[in-house]
């Protein structure tokens, strides 16, 4: 089955760093990735829609400034954390919707990322 | 706006009992639901999907139903096993045309040996 990898799948930063989340396709090609957070206790939330090539679609009250996403190839794409706080901390996962010959309905998950900011 | 609700939030039973797990959603126009299973430091995986037009569907010991006009969904589990421990999630989305699912909070089921 299609298999989605991401990395690193924990972080612990200091208050006001940078923090990259990359999110790869292994073997499809991901016309389009979600980012979703989930806090604990909590649903996933999504929090942006990226298509390879274009710029990322944000959902309502998600800062795109703070939340850089890249989708620079059909196999990779990558959200960065800016100037994280501890309110940041969350749940991160990442998902793919694949292309040719794989069905568009359904997601595939990469193993996510549990972010803590001092 | 679309909300999903899932009841139990945790459910614990001993091996072998069969088990239903619910969800339910305030919006009947879905394009098709979801289940999948979150399990610690790894994905989510795939269950089972359910398209808006079908009310069922099933793969091994999982069944899914799907009632649109009550706006409820179960996965029912038989012969439980310890190793379908792990926290079950479902999603709906709301249209063809968007990636975006909106998900329940999730049921963690322990099913104890």
């Amino acid at each position: 089955g299609a298999v989605v990898s991401q990395h690193p799948s924990w972080v612990i930063c200091k208050s006001g760093t940078s923090v990259k989340i990359e999110c790869r396709s292994l073997d499809f090609q991901a016309t389009t990735m979600f980012w979703y957070r989930q806090f604990p206790k909590q649903s996933l939330m999504l929090m942006a829609t990226s298509n390879e090539g274009s710029k990322a679609t944000y959902e309502q009250g998600v800062e795109k400034d703070k939340f850089l996403i890249n989708h620079a190839s059909l196999t990779l794409s990558t959200l960065t954390v800016t100037s994280a706080h501890p309110e940041d901390s969350s749940f991160y996962i990442c998902s793919a919707r694949g292309g040719q010959g794989l069905t568009n309905e359904k997601l595939f998950f990469g193993s996510g990322t549990q972010l803590s900011v001092l | 706006k679309q909300e999903v609700t899932q009841i139990p939030a945790a459910l614990s039973v001993p091996e072998g009992e069969n088990l239903v797990l619910n969800c339910s959603f305030t919006d009947s126009a879905i394009y098709n639901l979801q289940w999948f299973r979150q399990d610690p430091g790894k994905g989510l995986t795939s269950l089972l999907l359910i398209q808006s037009s079908q009310r069922e569907q099933t793969s091994g010991r999982l069944n899914a139903s799907l009632d649109k006009s009550s706006g409820r969904s179960t996965l029912y589990i038989a012969a439980s096993q310890p190793g379908d421990s792990a926290t079950y999630l479902c999603a709906v989305k709301v249209s063809s045309n968007t990636g975006k699912l909106i998900f329940g909070q999730g049921t963690t089921l322990q099913v104890k040996p």
